[in-house]
């Protein structure tokens, strides 16, 4: 089946660090993929997506790359602040299914402290 | 301004009791759909709808039901057979592959 698979938070950095957090997935065919944010008691927010190999979205300073080769999408930012603390959930579209049914990681807490 | 909300912000139930949540969206999106967040658990799928008058099960469907009469409005009705109903409920709606969140209700049990 169709899964998700990130790194175990809660990861805590200093402000202006480089962040990675570890995305990997398992999908039939090829699916669209996407970093979703959520900041404390909101609901969720896109924060980047990628829909073929090699094609790297970008927001707000974060990165990611669709790497098909090994089935990734890491999400990377090189200074974090104060205000990126939040929980970031990977997701893929399962492609084929009929409709846009979105596949979720468990999410991983950021703390970024002064 | 265009969107999702949803309302209300907490909810409380008690043993036996239905409860429905509210979702109403703005964004002439065709497809909305219903998700339940537990802590440490990800975002699981309960009911989707792709449009008007119909809707499917998601992953986790038992113990709650549905309707789309209306294309701006999709509630969800938590019922008594639902046994461990505490959670973060968030609803959203897309027009293609990009799902747009609502603010999330949390649900609470007596």
């Amino acid at each position: 089946g169709n899964s998700v698979t990130q790194m175990e938070g809660p990861v805590t950095l200093s402000e202006e660090a480089f962040l990675t957090i570890n995305c990997t997935y398992t999908a039939t065919g090829y699916p669209s993929l996407f970093w979703y944010v959520q900041y404390p008691g909101e609901g969720l927010q896109l924060l980047l997506k990628a829909t073929k190999a090699d094609d790297k979205g970008s927001n707000k300073g974060f990165e990611a790359t669709y790497r098909k080769e090994t089935t990734s999408f890491h999400l990377e930012k090189g200074s974090v602040q104060v205000s990126d603390s939040a929980v970031y959930f990977c997701a893929l579209i399962r492609p084929g299914a009929g409709s846009y049914q979105l596949t979720f990681g468990k999410g991983t807490k950021l703390s970024v402290i002064p | 301004d265009g969107g999702i909300t949803q309302s209300p912000k907490y909810l409380f139930r008690k043993e036996g009791q239905n409860v429905t949540l509210s979702c109403e969206q703005n964004l002439n999106h065709d497809a909305m759909y219903w998700y339940r967040q537990d802590p440490g658990q990800g975002l699981r799928l309960i009911y989707y709808s792709q449009i008007v008058n119909d809707f499917q099960k998601g992953d986790i469907a038992e113990g709650y039901s549905v309707s789309r009469e209306k294309k701006e409005s999709f509630p969800l009705t938590v019922t008594s057979a639902q046994k461990n109903p505490t959670a973060f409920y968030l609803c959203a709606s897309s027009s293609g592959e990009t799902q747009y969140f609502g603010p999330g209700t949390r649900l609470l049990v007596l």
